[in-house]
């Protein structure tokens, strides 16, 4: 089944303590990014990647990490969370060649982050 | 820079009626793409609809389709014949081509909290 996994699910963590949230695809998808969620922001774009080694932030960067050795996984790192990235945290990949269906986002089940 | 909004936070319908959403967008591009999210209470973001921005017709797809006007940069979305299984959050985005610079973001809008009454 073509899916995009993310883990954990559900994370509470203190402040300060470093943690990763995984993300994987089994598409052979080129492009995949992670998003936050707030009330009233909608989804947010953190950082993404178009390729292997290929990374960059998008619009809210700040206290996070990413690295793309394999093109299926794209980690997110928060190497010490804060109380302000407490969120709800999305994974997504597409096929990344442009026009038409490879344009549509596979989203993974999503990451609640508690941060204390 | 791209922005997407949606003014109506909540909407509400009786089950078996029609309920337009309403999304606005602003962008320079010619190219790009819209799309409508459902978001239930799993959380999963489920695609509804996509529209090219190069294509005049307006999607559809069974029970959903959109009101596309390109020169006032609106994408509305209508569900027709709503069922209690249509009641969730309601994303709308625009993407740019991922050959453009930065090319490939998803910019969201708020959101709009459907709910659906028997």
């Amino acid at each position: 089944e073509a899916q995009v996994t993310q883990n954990p699910r559900y994370l509470i963590t203190v402040t300060g303590k470093k943690l990763t949230v995984t993300c994987s695809q089994n598409m052979n998808h080129e492009y995949m990014s992670w998003y936050r969620q707030d009330p009233g922001l909608g989804l947010r774009q953190i950082y993404y990647s178009m390729n292997v080694e290929v990374t960059d932030k998008g619009d809210v960067p700040e206290g996070y990490k990413v690295s793309r050795k394999e093109k299926r996984n794209f980690p997110l790192i928060l190497e010490s969370p804060s109380p302000n990235q407490t969120s709800l945290y999305f994974c997504a990949s597409s096929p990344g060649t442009g026009r038409g269906g490879d344009t549509e986002a596979f989203f993974g089940q999503g990451t609640r982050l508690t941060v204390v | 820079a791209q922005t997407v909004t949606q003014s109506q936070p909540e909407m509400s319908v009786q089950e078996a009626e029609t309920v337009t959403l309403s999304c606005t967008y602003d962008t320079s591009e010619s190219d790009y793409y819209l799309f409508w999210y459902k978001q239930p209470p799993s959380r999963q973001m489920i695609l509804v609809i996509r529209q090219e921005a190069y294509k005049q017709q307006n999607a559809t797809e069974n029970r959903f389709s959109v009101n596309f006007q390109k020169a006032a940069k609106s994408f509305s979305l209508k569900i027709s014949d709503s069922q209690l299984g249509d009641a969730a959050m309601y994303f709308c985005a625009y993407r740019t081509p991922f050959y453009y610079n930065q090319g490939g973001k998803l910019i969201f809008g708020q959101g709009t909290e459907l709910s659906v009454k028997p």
